[in-house]
């Protein structure tokens, strides 16, 4: 069985400017994740879809972050200008059902984002 | 206070020793779930523990609902095994809580 895909898996970028990351989860897993992990720091949650609706995006800061999961497949996470604070790993996750609470959640190798 | 604690927040120890990492929590929960984080980032998911005690390996996981308590445990430990491990509680029909995680350091 195929994980979690994320690209790309490094990103260098100069504050003000745009980024995107793309998540392609297990193959018929109707949850997915997008979390932002600082250096140090535990992964926060910043947005949860289940197929293609969002249910939880309640730490995403909607000025500059926006995500998508359009047909209830992939999944793109959009900063829009970055900051120095955005540089993170943005992991993604996956997990089969929709009790969150209860399903295991497969994470992808994460996006390694520098803003300069 | 923080809904969910992990202790120690590092810990270091000589291969083969009996490793416990705890986590303990003040809200109620539906399920608790342990993770591993190796350096370079990847996560993967070890337990998830609703009641009683769990076994894959040389790790255990156990949970005490009442205590609001839940203990992992690594047998014989190995360099190999040095990672962040993280509790996560499960609340409601989408809520999880991550805690801050405990360094874990297996010298040879």
């Amino acid at each position: 069985e195929a994980g979690v895909a994320q690209s790309p898996r490094y990103k260098i970028i100069e504050k003000r400017q745009s980024v995107a990351f793309w998540c392609n989860p297990i193959s018929g897993h109707a949850t997915l994740y997008w979390y932002q992990q600082i250096l140090g720091q535990g992964p926060k949650l910043l947005i949860q879809f289940q197929n293609n609706g969002v249910v939880d995006d309640s730490q995403l800061p909607k000025d500059r972050f926006s995500a998508e999961r359009l047909k209830g497949v992939d999944s793109t996470l959009k900063i829009q200008p970055a900051k120095l604070e955005d540089s993170a790993v943005y992991l993604c996750a996956s997990s089969l059902g929709v009790q969150p609470r209860t399903d295991t959640q497969y994470f992808g190798p994460g996006t390694r984002l520098t803003v300069l | 206070k923080n809904e969910v604690e992990q202790s120690p927040q590092n810990l270091t120890a000589q291969e083969g020793e009996f490793i416990t990492i705890n986590c303990s929590y003040s809200v109620g929960i539906s399920a608790l779930h342990w993770l591993q984080q190796h350096p370079g980032g990847g996560i993967v998911s070890l337990f998830m523990l609703s009641s009683g005690k769990k076994k894959h390996g040389r790790l255990i996981a156990t949970i005490n609902i009442q205590e609001k308590h839940s203990s992992l445990h690594i047998t014989a430990s190995h360099p190999r095994d040095s990672a962040v491990y993280i509790c996560v509680l499960a609340r409601g029909n989408y809520q999880l809580i991550w805690g801050a995680g405990t360094k874990l350091i297996i010298k040879p």
